[in-house]
């Protein structure tokens, strides 16, 4: 079975600090990968993904995201955080050849907190 | 609009009654799974189904049951038999083949009084 491990499980830094959060899968075929972002009381929405072409991929709110396939990574970063990007973020790995269990897998999530 | 309704938003139950959460989709997807959402332990996963009439347990599926008689729902019954079940639970929908992205409910909260 797949699995995703996101290293840091809580996070703190002060506004204008550069973030990066690390997300590793183990699954050797062909993915899809996601990460998630979750702010206080509110749903999970899609931040950016990866599915193909060009390995960094930008999302919403100036984040962005680097595949690099021989280290089975997908790192999210952003170079100056605001205050309102304490959220809870989700990295997330789908292979593309199915469903089930395995074809959508999410690491452990990483609590960000920004201080002002 | 397309999308992905749970509800109710927030459940209060007693202890010693099941309880079911509903979980409706629009989009068409095969897939839908039902995770559990606890502080510092990410999203754990329940139960999922890939076709109608068929589902399968996920890591945490004691104490829960689903049904998938429709495309379009996946309900949740949390059971007496579930020893803590006070949590937030997510839904979530996916398109299994193909370059797609899983959409989510705005979830349930539980709570057992």
């Amino acid at each position: 079975a797949q699995s995703v491990s996101q290293h840091n499980h809580h996070v703190i830094l002060s506004e204008a600090a550069s973030l990066e959060l690390g997300c590793n899968y183990s699954y050797g075929g062909t993915v899809n990968l996601f990460w998630y972002v979750q702010y206080p009381g509110q749903h999970l929405q899609l931040l950016l993904k990866y599915f193909s072409g060009d390995p960094l991929v930008k999302g919403i709110k100036g984040f962005e995201a680097e595949f690099i396939k021989s280290k089975f990574s997908f790192n999210l970063r952003k170079p100056s955080v605001q205050w309102s990007d304490t959220a809870e973020y989700f990295c997330a790995v789908k292979r593309r050849s199915g469903g089930g269990a395995d074809g959508l897998t999410f690491g452990k999530g990483t609590h960000l907190i920004i201080q002002p | 609009d397309g999308g992905i309704t749970q509800s109710p938003k927030y459940l209060f139950r007693k202890e010693g009654q099941n309880v079911t959460l509903s979980c409706e989709q629009n989009l068409n997807h095969d897939a839908m799974y039902w995770y559990r959402q606890d502080p510092g332990q990410g999203l754990r996963l329940i139960y999922y189904s890939q076709i109608v009439n068929d589902f399968q347990k996920g890591d945490i599926a004691e104490g829960y049951s689903v049904s998938r008689e429709k495309k379009e729902s996946f309900p949740l019954t949390v059971t007496s038999a579930q020893k803590n079940p006070t949590a937030f639970y997510l839904c979530a929908s996916l398109q299994i083949t193909g370059a797609t992205e899983a959409f989510f409910g705005q979830g349930t909260r539980l709570t057992v009084v």
